[in-house]
């Protein structure tokens, strides 16, 4: 299955720092999603870059993609308490996308 | 406001049981989807739906069922036959599945299943 797998597992930075989470995946796409779970809780939906981008921003997260190595980050800058969540991307093919076991980041105030 | 609400938020079922997880949205969503989330793992496709009076399995379906009557409306039953349903289950929904890779999945907030 196109299944995302982000790297690392666990990210644990102090407040204002960046965060950085890395995403591989198997097969062409045609966009890749991120989404955030805070615990306990559902997911939501971040950004989402398609296949013909290489780098998108959205407030403090930047996301890039490089389809020849089947990879994407997301980076949160100036990262905040409020950020410590799990993080999930989503390589989309077709109809349906498959996520990862998720980044766990804590951010430590 | 629009969105997927799930309930309920615990539900606690005894060995032998069959239970139901609600799940209703009011984004005017085609299509409909359920996951199933355990401690340390990704998400699990269990079924998923793209229109009214249709669903389709997903990789963990066995001791599952599900039905699509309205389009508002996408429960999920646990039955008996799942062996190990403790878990957290997730009910997402998006436009259409052919757009869900264009706009992604709107989630609702999770029903905790705990096996007593």
């Amino acid at each position: 299955s196109q299944q995302g797998e982000e790297d690392p597992q666990a990210l644990s930075i102090q407040e204002g720092e960046n965060a950085t989470m890395n995403c591989s995946y198997k097969t062409s796409i045609n966009n890749l999603q991120w989404y955030r779970q805070n615990s306990g809780r559902g997911l939501v939906h971040l950004i989402l870059i398609r296949s013909n981008e290489r780098e998108k921003h959205s407030g403090r997260l930047r996301v890039t993609l490089d389809t020849s190595k089947k990879s994407s980050s997301l980076l949160i800058t100036a990262s905040r308490a409020a950020d410590t969540a799990s993080y999930f991307c989503a390589p989309v093919t077709g109809n349906q996308f498959y996520f990862g076991t998720g980044t766990s980041l804590t951010v430590i105030p | 406001d629009g969105g997927i609400t799930q309930s309920p938020k615990y539900l606690f079922r005894k060995e032998g049981q069959n239970v139901t997880l609600s799940c209703e949205q009011n984004l005017n969503h085609d299509a409909m989807y359920w996951y199933r989330q355990d401690p340390g793992q990704g998400l699990r496709l269990i079924y998923y739906s793209q229109i009214v009076n249709d669903f389709q399995k997903g990789d963990i379906a066995e001791g599952y069922s599900v039905s699509r009557e309205k389009k508002e409306s996408f429960p999920l039953t646990v039955t008996s036959a799942q062996k190990n349903p403790t878990a957290f289950y997730l009910c997402a929904s998006s436009h259409t599945a052919s757009l869900t890779g264009t706009y992604g999945y709107t989630f609702g907030s999770g029903t905790r299943l705990t096996v007593v």
